[in-house]
């Protein structure tokens, strides 16, 4: 049982450049979400979805788009990368209430360096 | 802004004392709260969960709850230096699937 997958689970990439961090799971959780953590502002959400083809924006959307045409998938893409997108992104699910219970199960998380 | 509040220590308690971490939220419709603990360098790791107000346990850990203080706790009995990691606590927004997390408290727990 996988669970919850990232990658990459490092990146370095340069300002300007499109970068996409890949998130997977084998729960068939309804919900997925995406997340950084920075020091000093703990975990913030970037997207969630609710379900395939259905996403909305969290605190930090700016600059970042998701796409969700699997279930399992949830791909996180800077557009177009900046210093600022330096962080630790953390992918996650949840069955929701729906499935029985709203936690959520985190990834074991991609650390990306824009220089 | 909804926001979930946490001191971000260090708190320090020797090795088998009870370590008791704190946490409100500003949310009063948030029906959801969340204990996780994140090593160093790792993500985050789900403890528990809590609903209803009063308590719930789980092993060393109990989690309470008191909704008309907006307050969340955790209680680890037995401390051991393996507990020494930054303890997150979460609620999920009302109406919405929106999780808000605190920034943590680092505890050590000293041999």
């Amino acid at each position: 049982d996988a669970g919850i997958t990232q990658s990459p689970r490092y990146k370095i990439t340069e300002t300007g450049r499109q970068v996409t961090l890949m998130c997977h799971q084998t729960w068939s959780h309804s919900y997925m979400f995406w997340y950084r953590q920075d020091l000093g502002h703990g975990l913030r959400l970037i997207y969630y979805s609710a379900a395939a083809d259905i996403t909305d924006k969290g605190e930090v959307p700016d600059g970042y788009v998701v796409s969700r045409s699997k279930t399992e998938n949830f791909p996180l893409t800077l557009e177009s990368a900046t210093r600022s997108q330096t962080s630790v992104y953390f992918c996650a699910s949840s069955p929701g209430l729906a499935g029985g219970e709203d936690e959520q199960y985190f990834g074991p998380g991609t650390r990306l360096t824009v220089t | 802004q909804k926001e979930v509040e946490q001191n971000s220590g260090p708190l320090s308690v020797p090795e088998g004392a009870i370590a008791s971490l704190n946490c409100t939220y500003s949310d009063r419709g948030s029906q959801s709260f969340f204990w996780y603990r994140q090593y160093s360098g790792k993500s985050p790791e789900l403890i528990m969960s809590i609903y209803s107000n009063g308590d719930k346990e789980d092993g060393r850990f109990t989690a309470q709850l008191n909704k008309a203080s907006q307050y969340v706790s955790l209680l680890i009995r037995d401390s051991q230096p393996s507990d020494s990691a930054t303890y997150l606590c979460a609620a999920r927004g009302s109406g919405t699937y929106k999780y808000i997390f605190g920034t943590g408290t680092r505890l050590k727990v000293l041999a």
